[in-house]
């Protein structure tokens, strides 16, 4: 089956600093997501990318679809401390609906 | 706002019992549900797709008897967690797709429930 490969899987940064994770995946997708969860709480979407090549932004965060659709990143910049969560790539193949979770990043901020 | 919401947030329940788990898209109409598990500090996994009118389809290794799924309506997916035991215990979360079948379908998540069989 599919599989999503998201690095790093845990980050340790300081109030104001930029931020980078990515997902990789054996096989192509059609869409990539990614979403931020919280503790005790169901994942939010935080940017849709639908074309390969796309770059979406949203406020301080920016998603890319990777050319070859087997790659995606997000980058947060001047990050604070409530971007503390786990953030979670998603890619969706040719099932509409049904998705493929990566492994998810842990990221805390220092202030 | 939630466009997804999911009921209750958190259930303790005794070793045998049933618990039932309540999923609503609130402003859109949902054929399909998902039906996600998740343990402390990992990802997601897939346990079934909820089918408006259908049976459900559940990933491999996922009791149907066990996880007992009800799409009654195209707002509302049930999820009936029968004869809890302690290793029942888990996170569990619904989704449904907004613009389902469209290029820029999004999945959308209930808040979660925190499911402790004691």
């Amino acid at each position: 089956g599919q599989q999503l490969n998201q690095s790093p899987q845990s980050m340790f940064i300081q109030e104001g600093e930029d931020v980078s994770m990515n997902c990789t995946s054996s096989s192509i997708f059609n869409t990539w997501l990614w979403y931020k969860q919280d503790p005790g709480e169901g994942p939010v979407l935080l940017i849709a990318l639908y074309k390969a090549g796309e770059l979406t932004s949203n406020g301080r965060l920016t998603a890319q679809f990777g050319i070859t659709r087997k790659d995606s990143f997000l980058n947060i910049s001047a990050s604070i401390p409530s971007d503390v969560g786990i953030y979670f790539c998603a890619g969706r193949g040719t099932s509409y609906g049904k998705l493929t979770f990566g492994q998810g990043t842990i990221l805390t901020v220092h202030p | 706002g939630a466009v997804v919401s999911q009921h209750p947030s958190r259930v303790i329940c005794k070793s045998g019992t049933s618990v039932k788990i309540e999923c609503r898209s609130l402003d859109f109409q949902a054929t399909t549900m998902f039906w996600y598990r998740q343990f402390p500090k990992q990802s997601l996994m897939l346990m079934a797709t909820s089918n408006e009118g259908s049976k459900a389809t559940y990933e491999q290794g996922v009791e149907k008897d066990k996880f007992l799924i009800n799409h009654a309506s195209l707002t509302l997916s049930t999820l009936t967690v029968t004869s809890a035991h302690p290793e029942d215990s888990s996170f569990y979360i619904c989704s449904a797709p907004r613009f389902p079948g469209q290029i820029n379908e999004k999945l959308f998540f209930g808040s979660g429930t925190q499911l402790s069989v004691l």
